[in-house]
């Protein structure tokens, strides 16, 4: 059936290196690719998109990469900080009305 | 200020009882959705509409139940609940899902059902 897989669902780094989470998505038809951040409490919030026609999008430490033919996506973070720990969430329009989300990371950054 | 709001924040609810949870947005967003939060299993969508008058099924929507009567409410319904509800549920909205858009999240409902 339709479904998005996530890894890892927990990541721990040292602050300062860098962090990849990693999804795959079922459906062919999927064109949209938003990653959300979670903090403790709060309510998931955007962080980067992509949409199928483009393979890689940046905007300062955070980067996102599609791979269309392989059906994955994958979450760069760089030069990582105390504030990025939270849960993080890759999610798929497939090809319908409705968003599927993975099942989440936990990144813990290590000071 | 505009944005999508739930009700109850939070709220402990017997088994077998009937419960609404509510939700609304005024961005005028075309497509609404709900999801219930459980630990380990990310977000899991209940219900979704894509605009008033219209609602379809998402991955676990077994003991619910939703309207759309207009482009600003979503409530989702509990028929008769069960301990395995238990969950923080979210609703959210994006202007068009069609076309693959930011989705607003609300704060969430935290539903313990005893």
């Amino acid at each position: 059936g339709e479904n998005v897989e996530q890894h890892p669902s927990t990541l721990s780094v040292q602050e300062g290196d860098s962090a990849v989470i990693k999804c795959t998505y079922s459906d062919s038809a999927s064109n949209y690719f938003p990653w959300y951040k979670q903090e403790l409490g709060k309510r998931p919030q955007l962080i980067i998109d992509i949409r199928s026609n483009v393979g890689e999008k940046k905007d300062q430490r955070i980067a996102v990469t599609l791979n269309k033919t392989a059906k994955h996506f994958s979450l760069h973070i760089t030069e990582t900080q105390p504030e990025d720990s939270a849960v993080y969430f890759c999610a798929a329009n497939l090809g319908t009305y409705k968003y599927i989300f993975g099942t989440g990371t936990r990144l813990k950054v290590l000071a | 200020i505009a944005g999508i709001t739930q009700a109850p924040t939070s709220q402990i609810l017997a088994a077998g009882r009937r419960m609404t949870l509510r939700c609304t947005q005024d961005m005028r967003h075309n497509a609404m959705y709900w999801y219930r939060q459980d630990l380990g299993l990310g977000l899991r969508l209940i219900h979704y509409s894509n605009t008033a008058g219209t609602t379809g099924k998402g991955e676990v929507p077994d003991g619910y139940s939703v309207s759309r009567a207009n482009t600003d409410d979503f409530p989702l319904t509990l028929a008769s609940a069960v301990p395995s509800q238990t969950s923080v549920y979210f609703c959210a909205s994006s202007p068009d899902a069609g076309i693959g858009t930011e989705a607003f999240f609300g704060q969430g409902t935290r539903l313990t059902v005893v």
